[in-house]
């Protein structure tokens, strides 16, 4: 159970076109969705949180029309990079905590993604 | 398929040595990381192993053997603030990260 994917696993875009990457829980509903962005070997650095049905809320230095974040269900987040430049170029990983519940995963866990690394022309 | 395998809970004395073991069966190996993360904060980049053996960072050491297909987080002179959950993850052959579920390690005074 828990199953966080993301599609597409990689994408190369030409520099100043829109991409877009899906998050999905597979086996549960995710109340809360998480954007992080890793440079080669290092931390994540959290862009952005989002609740279902509500507006994201942005980390501080992220522009918000830059990375579009759409939270429409409980199951799908989507992040779209918007006029992409060479250096957006980076390794984009969503995660997913969910509703608690017997057989569900538990409320304060983050379930990871297997990340979408994004290649600007 | 792929799979990462550690213990979901550990619990430790201030002061002693912890040691969080990750075993890993992925479809090829690009280095395996290891995450620390407080609840409800961003997982913090502990170490990244790509060769066989120990790395040693002050408190904490993170140790890969590929053949084995196992890792192990090793923790010295715990401190209350080192209560968190540690997160193994693998880059696989197409630099997918494989995440394990994460160890709650607990700290008691």
């Amino acid at each position: 159970g828990a199953v966080v994917s993301q599609h597409p696993s990689w994408v190369i875009c030409k520099s100043g076109t829109s991409v877009k990457i899906e998050c999905r829980s597979l086996d549960f509903q995710a109340t809360t969705m998480f954007w992080y962005r890793q440079f080669p070997k290092q931390s994540l650095m959290l862009m952005a949180t989002s609740n279902e049905g509500s507006k994201a809320t942005y980390e501080q230095g992220v522009e918000k029309d830059k990375f579009l974040i759409n939270h429409a269900s409980l199951t799908l987040s989507t992040l779209t990079v918007t006029s992409a430049h060479p250096e957006d170029s980076s390794f984009y990983i969503c995660s997913a905590s969910g509703l608690a519940g017997e057989n569900g995963p538990s409320a304060d866990t983050q379930y990871f993604g297997p990340g979408t690394r994004l290649t600007v022309l | 398929g792929q799979n990462i395998d550690q213990p979901t809970e550990m619990t430790a004395t201030e002061g002693a040595i912890v040691q969080i073991n990750c075993t890993y069966q992925t479809s090829g190996f690009n280095g395996l990381f290891w995450y620390q993360q407080h609840a409800g904060e961003a997982p913090t980049f502990l170490s990244y192993n790509v060769l066989d053996g120990l790395e040693e960072k002050g408190r904490f050491s993170s140790f890969l053997s590929r053949s084995k297909g196992y890792s192990y987080l090793l923790l010295k002179e715990l401190q209350m603030k080192d209560s968190a959950s540690y997160l193994c993850a693998v880059w696989d052959s197409n630099y997918q990260l494989i995440w394990g579920a994460g160890t709650k390690l607990i700290i008691k005074p």
